[in-house]
């Protein structure tokens, strides 16, 4: 069974462009979760996506936006980039939502830098 | 307020040494979801354990092992005779499953734990 698949891997931005990451879940799997990841704040939920619809927001601004296809397939953009947006952007894909009790398994990740 | 602490920011052992990895949570839950994910330099998060608020029960797999305790709010991970692929970054989280109406549901992350492992 093929994993959690991300694109592209390594992305550089300028400040003020936006950006359009895309993630692939696991055959079967409904539930797609984002998540940024820094040196310093750790690993952050940006939100879960599960048949199209979000289910789950973490506290991070309207420039963070996501959506899911009927496939699953799901994209986040963010808008107006800034230096402080240079992450690892993680996608996770699980069986069902709520995130609760449910292990998730996670794709290699973008690298994002905005200079 | 969910919190999950990983106070130990770097681990350095040789290697067939044990190791354990402390994990100490809170939360105003009942039932929660505790998790252990590790993130090899690949990247990659690699999911380890799940265990529940009501399953206190130890569990070992191979040279890994888990130790939950309600009393002290604590779900600490032992890797036993560690080995140089062993070398990561362990994460622990925690996730309420009360769903309370407003409250979006997430995974709460510790800061990590990274295990260097010499040969």
């Amino acid at each position: 069974k093929a994993g959690v698949t991300q694109t592209p891997r390594y992305l550089i931005k300028t400040r003020g462009q936006q950006v359009t990451l895309s993630c692939s879940p696991i055959s079967g799997h409904r539930s797609v979760s984002w998540y940024q990841q820094t040196p310093g704040q750790g690993l952050q939920f940006l939100f879960e996506y599960f048949s199209e619809t979000q289910r789950n927001k973490g506290n991070f601004p309207g420039r963070f936006s996501g959506r899911q296809f009927s496939n699953s397939r799901s994209e986040m953009n963010v808008s107006t980039l800034e230096l402080g947006d240079s992450a690892l952007y993680l996608c996770a894909s699980s069986l069902a939502s709520g995130l609760s009790s449910y292990e998730q398994y996670f794709g290699p990740g973008t690298r994002l830098t905005v200079t | 307020a969910q919190k999950v602490t990983q106070a130990q920011t770097e681990i350095s052992v040789v290697e067939k040494e044990d190791v354990t990895l402390d994990c100490v949570y809170e939360t105003r839950d009942t039932t929660y979801y505790l998790f252990w994910y590790k993130q090899p330099p690949s990247g990659e998060l690699v999911f380890l354990i799940r265990r529940n608020s009501f399953d206190e029960q130890n569990e070992i797999s191979g040279r890994y092992s888990w130790n939950f305790q309600k009393s002290t709010s604590s779900f600490n991970f032992t890797i036993t005779a560690s080995q140089v692929v062993d070398s990561a970054v362990y994460f622990c989280a925690l996730s309420e499953a009360t769903f309370r109406a407003g409250n979006n549901r997430k995974l709460i992350w510790g800061l990590g734990t990274s295990l260097a492992v010499n040969p």
